[in-house]
């Protein structure tokens, strides 16, 4: 089974501080994938990683980077914490090429910034 | 800009009973829509994913409909088990080799006994 595993389910910063949310897969998956989720807006793509020290940009990067130095690892950086970024954080990943396209989610980090 | 709804009332149904759960889009040409299970606290788990060039597909109890047309898909649950209770969320994708999705809000189904 494919298991993607997030580094915390909770986490309480302050403003300010700087966060790091940590993902690792175990399935050798090249496209790895940043999301937040909120109520009423969905999951929303931050960044993406297609392969080792690649990047994307999601629809809403702003405030956020990231980094892939490994394969199975995909890090996202909030370099300034502010309460607009408290949210549920969902990573997952995914093999390349044709099929089904599937995402293999982890579990979620539930970040409260204050 | 590109626009997915999905009910975001709660659909409330006895078990038993056919749950169907609609997912529209605009401004986009998706090459497959897929959906997605997600329970409380959870992450999205994959259920099925259907392509724009076909139009319906199974998968045990669950159905998916594809109407490019309509720009709507529509997922069935038949005979509905108080376990299917969760949210259920489409996703679209292009062809761009990236497999990135844009995802629906989700409807939140509950099957009562």
């Amino acid at each position: 089974d494919v298991k993607v595993t997030q580094s915390s389910r909770y986490l309480v910063k302050r403003t300010g501080e700087k966060v790091f949310l940590e993902c690792v897969q175990d399935m050798d998956h090249e496209n790895m994938f940043w999301y937040r989720q909120d109520p009423g807006l969905g999951l929303r793509l931050i960044y993406f990683s297609y392969d080792v020290k690649m990047k994307e940009k999601g629809d809403i990067p702003e405030g956020y980077s990231v980094s892939r130095e490994k394969k199975e690892r995909f890090s996202l950086i909030l370099e300034s914490a502010s309460t607009n970024q408290t949210s549920m954080y969902l990573c997952a990943s995914s093999p390349p090429g044709t099929g089904t396209y599937e995402q293999y989610f982890g579990p979620g980090t539930r970040l409260t910034v204050t | 800009s590109q626009k997915i709804e999905q009910n975001s009332e709660a659909l409330n149904i006895q078990e038993g009973k056919t749950a169907t759960l609609t997912c529209n889009y605009t401004n986009y040409s998706p090459a497959y829509l897929q959906w997605y299970r997600q329970d409380p606290g959870r992450g999205p788990v994959f259920l099925l994913l259907i392509r724009e060039n076909e139009k319906e597909k199974r998968k045990e109890r669950l159905k998916v409909t594809f109407d490019t047309t309509l720009k709507q898909s529509l997922f069935h649950i038949t005979a509905s088990q108080p376990a299917d209770s969760a949210t259920y969320l489409c996703a679209l994708g292009a062809d761009t080799g990236f497999q990135k999705l844009v995802f629906g809000t989700g409807t939140r189904l509950l099957v009562s006994p």
